[in-house]
């Protein structure tokens, strides 16, 4: 099955500062990679994704990066802000949809931005 | 985005007693649930996932008497824990699921339970 492993554990930046989060991933065969914030206490909550037809993508401050023959995708968070403080969970699927494919998830990262 | 509601946000109990949560997708009909369970500082942990009206297909190692899962419409869904004990203590997410949602995966708040 799918192994996807997630580095750093723990990442802690001045505010200002930029913030990277590296995912790898095993099967192939996935082709829809989201990221998720989980604040304490609440659920996880998708802040962006990308798909396998595309290398990048952006939104304000946040930038994810694909690369498929590595098998290795990336979170871009700049300009960092104290509420950017939470964890954050890469995953991965395989599928066109439906529930047969499922998401697999890192291990998260606990990111933390210094006032 | 999606909105999706978990009821209760947290719930105490006695060992031996059952526990249900309630699981709504509010402005879509979810085909597809499914439940997650996190422990504190891991990841999240699929349970089980339920397709409107049919069985739930349960996670290897998952209890399906244990932990009994109703997807009795399309947007509705409920996690029972049956007879909870402590080590099922844990943090439980619900994730609804529809195709015509360009296949993201959105996350309902959660519900931390606590067996005494």
């Amino acid at each position: 099955g799918e192994n996807v492993e997630q580095h750093p554990s723990t990442l802690s930046v001045q505010e200002g500062d930029s913030a990277v989060i590296k995912c790898t991933y095993s099967d192939s065969a996935s082709n829809y990679f989201p990221w998720y914030k989980q604040e304490l206490g609440k659920g996880p909550q998708l802040i962006i994704d990308i798909r396998s037809n595309v290398g990048e993508k952006k939104d304000q401050r946040i930038a994810v990066t694909l690369n498929k023959t590595a098998k290795h995708f990336s979170l871009h968070i700049t300009e960092t802000q104290p509420e950017d403080s939470a964890v954050y969970f890469c995953a991965a699927k395989k599928g066109s949809g439906g529930s047969n494919y499922k998401l697999t998830f890192g291990k998260g990262t606990l990111l933390t931005v210094n006032p | 985005g999606a909105v999706v509601s978990q009821h209760p946000s947290w719930v105490i109990c006695k060992s031996g007693t059952s526990v249900k949560i309630e699981c709504r997708s509010l402005d879509f009909q979810a085909t597809t649930m499914f439940w997650y369970r996190q422990f504190p500082k891991q990841s999240l942990m699929l349970m089980a996932t339920s397709n409107e009206g049919s069985k739930a297909t349960y996670e290897q190692g998952v209890e399906k008497d244990k932990f009994l899962i109703n997807h009795a419409s399309l947007t509705l869904s409920t996690l029972t824990v049956t007879s909870a004990h402590p080590e099922d203590s844990s943090f439980y997410i619900c994730s609804p699921f529809e195709v015509a949602k360009n296949n993201e995966q959105f996350f309902g708040p959660g519900t931390r339970l606590t067996v005494l």
